[in-house]
């Protein structure tokens, strides 16, 4: 089984404080994507990653940056937190055109205080 | 620009009972469309992925179909238990990116 792992399952941040959360993967996928949700929003994309060192904006990129140096591991940063990116962060895998569709990992909700 | 939606937003049926959720999509050049399952404050757990060569996909009590002529999937969950009570997206891909529909809130009451 393909397994998305997100290293914390419950953050709780400081207002300005820079945030990583980390996601592993362990397919080979060569896509990541990290999205945020919402009540009533949905999955928001906001960065993806085609290969290593590569990245593209999502949806709603602003406040975030992502870091891929390996394959397996892609990384969101929230570089200053603010109240308003207290969410749910869901990471996702899979292969290129999603040929095997995606794999989620089981989410990280981060709150901002 | 393809867009996704799911109807109806909640379904509220008692146990035992057969239920469709529907998903449609606007553009039928598709990769293919997956069926997931969500449990509040949980990830997004696979249920079934549909290519776009394929007409239905079963897993057990599930049977996902896709129609990519009238831009149309259904879920069929037969004789429905509380443990369904989950939140059901799905998910289409095409050309560089999935879209994910908003999701239909499902509760069976035992």
């Amino acid at each position: 089984d393909v397994k998305v792992t997100q290293s914390s399952r419950y953050l709780v941040k400081r207002t300005g404080e820079k945030v990583f959360l980390e996601c592993v993967q362990d397919m080979d996928h060569e896509n990541m994507f990290w999205y945020r949700q919402d009540p009533g929003l949905g999955l928001r994309l906001i960065y993806f990653s085609y290969d290593v060192k590569m990245k593209e904006k999502g949806d709603i990129p602003e406040g975030y940056s992502v870091s891929r140096e390996k394959k397996e591991r892609f990384s969101l940063i929230l570089e200053s937190a603010s109240t308003n990116q207290t969410s749910m962060y869901l990471c996702a895998s899979s292969l290129r055109q999603a040929a095997l569709g995606y794999t989620f990992g089981s989410g990280t909700r981060l709150t901002v205080v | 620009k393809q867009e996704v939606t799911q109807i109806p937003a909640a379904l509220s049926v008692p146990e035992g009972e057969n239920l469709v959720l529907n998903c449609s999509f606007t553009d039928s050049a598709i990769y293919n469309l997956q069926w997931f399952r969500q449990d509040p404050g949980k990830g997004l757990t696979s249920l079934l992925l549909i290519q776009s060569s394929q007409r239905e996909q079963t897993s057990g009590r599930l049977n996902a179909s896709l129609d990519k002529s009238s831009g149309r999937s259904t879920l069929y969950i037969a004789a429905s238990q509380p443990g369904d009570s989950a939140t059901y997206l799905c998910a289409v891909a095409g050309g560089f990116k999935t879209i994910f529909g908003a999701g239909t809130r499902l509760f069976v009451k035992a």
